[in-house]
């Protein structure tokens, strides 16, 4: 497995402000990908985020609510922007570390309060 | 497309007690199988898997055994302790090039002493 930080771990954010948030590996990763946990549910994937290219949303996420980069293979950012209370919510990272695997392996999360 | 189907909690069990937790799921294929824990404040961690029908995924005591033929991963431990008490989250991956992973809903657990 790999050594998975995100910063901030937690946040206060007024409505209408914007958040970025940072996922770091100690090891080169072939994906990572950026999930939201709303209060007392499960997980929904926002997006694959891809290397040098622009990341791959699933339904419903867009790319002007969560910009999304990943400069390396080791590091990307999520962008929460506009937000408002609705985007309250655990923010987690994950990753797959090679070519032959589907295990992924999670972040500590960033708890994200919207007032 | 993909799901997974969680048994509903929350469960509370006393010390030393026996658990399980259903989980079914509906996937094109032969996915792979995961449990996720998550403690309390805390992200996910791998608690265990099975990549193919009949196999047993086991760690800390839990274990689950990849049935094709019910569709099912059951979670299962003997003897449950307080320290046990976390989120627990089915979960299945399609294996295909996008590998994402499908999660149940969740199921509380609470272990008293």
């Amino acid at each position: 497995s790999a050594v998975i930080s995100q910063k901030p771990s937690r946040d206060i954010c007024q409505r209408g402000t914007s958040l970025t948030i940072q996922c770091q590996v100690d090891s080169q990763v072939t994906m990572m990908f950026w999930y939201r946990q709303q209060p007392g549910q499960s997980l929904t994937l926002i997006a694959t985020a891809n290397q040098g290219s622009e990341a791959t949303y699933e339904s419903g996420f867009v790319i002007d609510k969560f910009p999304i980069s990943r400069p390396n293979l080791t590091f990307s950012t999520l962008t929460v922007s506009n937000m408002s209370p609705e985007d309250s919510s655990i923010y987690l990272c994950s990753v797959l570390m090679g070519q032959g695997t589907d295990t992924q392996y999670f972040g500590p999360g960033t708890r994200l309060t919207v007032l | 497309g993909n799901s997974v189907t969680q048994m509903e909690g929350p469960v509370t069990l006393s010390e030393e007690a026996f658990l399980t937790i259903n989980c079914t799921y509906t996937a094109t294929g032969y996915p792979s199988l995961f449990w996720y824990v998550q403690y309390p404040g805390e992200g996910l961690q791998l608690l265990l898997k099975a990549t193919k029908a009949d196999d047993k995924g086991s760690n800390k005591g839990f274990e689950a055994t990849y049935r094709k033929e019910t569709t099912s991963f059951h979670l299962e431990k003997g003897s449950v302790q307080v320290s046990d008490s976390a989120v627990y989250f089915c979960a299945l991956s399609d294996k295909g090039s996008a590998r994402q992973l499908t999660f149940g809903s969740g199921t509380q657990l609470t272990v008293l002493p």
